[in-house]
This record gives structure tokens, sequence and C-alpha cells, in this order.
């Protein structure tokens, strides 16, 4: 079964830091584009970040500088460094798969939950 | 930046039909995608490029994209299709439309 699986989630004071990770199953994590994607409660969908196959990142500039991405195919698993949070980065974050042919995401985890409060 | 602009609400009568419009500029040049997402889940993927449907995804589901609008059909709407739906393009960086939750009455 394809599956990804989110952790790292919890509660940070503004200013502080977050490691996000995902880890896959089920297919061949070395060949696809992996994203991470975020949702503030009650808000619609964000995009956060991507890595090629080839360890390439893209961000939006929301989190250039602050959010990074990387991957690391031994281990099927992708992570997000946050720094320098802020309380606007409070979301449940997805990681999502990169659909083959298409800018879009075809398989998403259950997503884990960051709350930037003091 | 690019944005895409959905009705916040549809509402559609069991087993009738549903549209769910996705505006963008000359959006019909781009390659639109659809995800589902009923409260507490994680999105799924409906419908990628414009009308292309995952498999798993029932032929309920159909997709269209033309000049200024894109479009989201559910035929035959049942009550487990109530959920909110994004469109998705790629102009620079991913872009989400702002979703529409869609009520089955």
């Amino acid at each position: 079964e394809v599956q990804l699986v989110e952790s790292g989630g919890g509660l940070v004071q503004p200013g502080g830091s977050l490691r996000l990770s995902c880890a896959a199953s089920g297919f061949t994590f070395s060949s696809y584009d992996m994203h991470w994607v975020r949702q503030a409660t009650g808000k619609g969908l964000e995009w956060v970040s991507a890595i090629g196959t080839a360890g390439d990142p893209y961000y939006p500039g929301s989190v250039k500088g602050r959010f990074t991405i990387s991957r690391e195919n031994a281990k099927n698993s992708l992570y997000l460094q946050m720094n320098s949070l802020r309380a606007g980065d409070t979301a449940v974050y997805y990681c999502a798969r990169g659909a083959v042919a298409a800018d879009a995401f075809d398989i998403w985890g259950q997503g884990t939950m960051v709350t930037v409060s003091s | 930046s690019y944005e895409l602009t959905q009705p916040l609400s549809v509402s559609v009568a069991l087993g009738q039909t549903a549209r769910i419009t996705c505006g963008g500029n000359n959006i019909g040049s781009k390659n639109v995608h659809w995800y589902q997402q009923k409260p507490g889940q994680a999105p799924v993927l409906v419908i990628y490029r414009d009308s292309n449907r995952p498999s798993g995804i029932p032929e309920r589901f159909s997709g269209s994209n033309s000049g200024n609008t894109a479009t989201l059909t559910i035929s035959r709407a049942q009550a487990g299709d109530e959920a909110d739906y994004y469109c998705q393009v790629w102009d620079s960086l991913y872009v989400f439309g702002t979703g529409t939750k869609v009520t089955v009455l």
C-alpha cells in the first residue's frame, strides 16, 4: 500500500524551530518529487516546499530563507526544517507525492499539526 | 501572483449534478487539478490535467477547462460527496483555489 506518514509536529514558541519528517512506503521514493503543503484551521491549502528527485529544492516567498526541505532516499524519508517560526505558520502540514507527468499531488499523508504560540 | 477563485459553497440535491467552478486568468492554457477534502481528512486527488480521473475515482467525477474557467462536475451526487473541493494549477509555483464546500441536500 502506498503510504506517507508525517511526524514531528507540536507546540513551539515564536522564533523557534521544528523539524518535520515524512516516512514513505509502498513506492520507489527516489523516483518522485516530494512536497509539503499546509492548511491553517478552517482555511485553504498552501504549498510550502518541493524537492526534486535530484534534491533540488523549491519554495514560495512566504517561507523562503526560513524553511529547508530535504530528503534521504536510503531511508525513504522527507524532511522539513522550519526556523524562525511565526504565528502565521500554525497549520496542519501534509507531506504529498508529486504526480508523474502532472504538476499535481497524487498521494497525501494524514498531516501533522504545528502550533506556534507563546 | 496568479489567483484562482472558487464559489464559497455549492448545494446539490441528492442524485442531481453539481458544478464547481474555478476562475483564473486564461486558466484554459494551464493544467488544472482538483482535490476532494472531507472533514478531518487529507485531500484526495479526484481530477488531474483538466479531465483525467486517477484510478479508484468514480466516473461521476469529470472536469473541463476553457477560457477563464475550469469546472469540476459531480454527476448523480451522493451524500458521500459532501466535502471541500480545491482546484490547483502550476504558475511558477503551486497555486490552490480558495475552496468550495459542497452540500448534498
